[in-house]
């Protein structure tokens, strides 16, 4: 099942550390989504990106945070000096194209703050 | 703002029941609606979706229904099966997903 790929499942990070969260998309799927979701809450779209190019990162905070999708390799979402806030789970989805076809979620990164 | 809501936090349902969870959105420049299932500790998974030029889309036991005029749209599963208890989101899409908040389904043997 090539499905979407995300690693690792579980992270822990001291304050002030740096996280980075890996998302293999599907085989063929060119288009990334980033989404946070926090406990008790539906999923927050934080960022979509195409190979290499960011289409809209409307719901990614400015600082702290950033993201990408290289050419080759994976696509990575990094958080520079985490803060407590920054615990949550965030899911990884990748889709063919952005006309509604439904994007395919990975199981997610869960990122704890020590 | 909430673009998308799930009013109901949970829904319990005896199991060979219809369960319906229902999801209002606010933006009538939505064109595609999707719903997705999740278990806890993994990812979303799709089930079905709709485009807002159609009113209803049947896939198995799983029926999506929209009426554009209430803006609102619902998901019927009959017969409800112990499988199907999970969480369920509502999803609009504009490319990226506006999710509601989920509605958690139990279904009781």
């Amino acid at each position: 099942n090539a499905g979407v790929m995300q690693n690792p499942r579980h992270l822990v990070r001291r304050r002030g550390q740096e996280a980075r969260l890996r998302c293999s998309p599907v085989k063929g799927h060119s288009h990334v989504y980033w989404y946070r979701q926090l406990p008790e809450e539906g999923l927050k779209f934080m960022v979509y990106l195409q190979k290499e190019n960011i289409i809209d990162e409307s719901g990614m905070p400015k600082e702290r945070f950033s993201a990408e999708f290289p050419k080759e390799g994976p696509s990575i979402l990094r958080i520079q000096q985490v803060v407590r806030g920054d615990s949550a789970a965030y899911f990884c989805a990748s889709s063919v194209d952005s006309s509604g076809q439904p994007q395919h979620f990975g199981d997610g990164t869960r990122l704890s703050i020590l | 703002d909430q673009q998308v809501k799930q009013n109901s936090p949970s829904l319990s349902v005896q199991e060979g029941r219809i369960s319906i969870l229902n999801c209002d959105y606010t933006n009538s420049m939505f064109d595609y609606f999707l719903w997705y299932k999740k278990y806890p500790a993994e990812g979303p998974t799709f089930l079905i979706s709709i485009s807002s030029i159609k009113d209803k889309n049947e896939d198995g036991r799983f029926t999506v229904f929209l009426n554009k005029s209430a803006k609102h749209l619902s998901l019927h599963i009959v017969p409800s099966q112990p499988g199907d208890s999970a969480v369920y989101f509502c999803a609009a899409s504009d490319y990226q997903l506006i999710w509601g908040a989920g509605t958690k389904l139990i279904i009781k043997p």
